[in-house]
């Protein structure tokens, strides 16, 4: 299976200012239609993982644009532009090139 | 709204099978694929199975040998059944929406239960 690996696993970060994750997949997951399989999800405190971002770079339905999704291949990044206090939880990205669906470990954002 | 509630036993010895069950309320079980996922410190998030209502199923190969989901479309519920349970198994179970969000098919898990804890303990 493909293994998905991030970092930094903790972040902190100031209010305002931007943020970014990496994560790195064992495979490459850009397909022949030229779109790369990776999602990005948040698990906010007590809540279950909501979609961020999928196709590497689209983000979900209402979804705020301070959020994008870049990379390609076997790189990835996931950026915040300017970090608001509702943006504190778990991190992950998932792959979806190859069955099974795999997750990375999650970066847990915190506000310094 | 289309909405997700997981129920279960919450306690269960080993060797003893977990049954699962996930309740959709505000929309219909038909034309999309439900999935199980869940949830451990030891593993982080885990994907267990998903189906859909024409029958196409696929399974963590990992798990595929104890695990079992299933739709029932009458209830507009969906199940899962984990086998011969260890500690290992102690998670929160998460059922989870897959839906297509672009003109190439590709499905993302769009919505979620709040989860339940399993504990598998003797």
């Amino acid at each position: 299976e493909i293994v998905m690996t991030q970092s930094p696993l903790p972040l902190s970060v100031i209010v305002g200012e931007p943020a970014s994750i990496s994560c790195k997949s064992s495979q490459s997951l850009l397909r022949s239609n030229g779109y790369n399989y990776l999602d990005w999800y948040l698990q906010k405190p007590g809540q279950s993982p909501q979609l961020l971002i999928y196709l590497g770079s689209k983000r979900a339905p209402g979804v705020p644009d301070r959020f994008s999704g870049s990379g390609s291949g076997t790189d990835f990044t996931l950026r915040i532009s300017r970090v608001e206090a509702e943006d504190v939880g778990i991190y992950y990205c998932m792959q979806v090139q190859q069955a099974p669906r795999t997750f990375g470990q999650g970066t847990k954002v915190e506000i310094k | 709204q289309v909405q997700l509630q997981e129920s279960g036993p919450g306690l269960l010895k080993p060797s003893e099978t977990l049954t699962l069950t996930c309740t959709i309320s505000g929309g219909s079980i038909s034309h999309y694929y439900w999935s199980w996922i869940r949830q451990s410190p030891g593993k982080g998030l885990e994907f267990i199975a998903y189906s859909n209502d024409g029958g196409h199923i696929n399974y963590n190969p990992s798990l595929e040998s104890r695990a079992t989901i299933a739709l029932d479309t009458p209830r507009n519920q969906f199940s899962l059944k984990l086998s011969s349970v260890a500690a290992a198994d102690t998670a929160i179970y998460y059922c989870a929406r897959l839906n297509i969000l672009s003109d190439i098919y590709y499905h993302v898990f769009d919505i979620w239960g709040q989860g339940t804890v399993v504990t598998v303990s003797s």
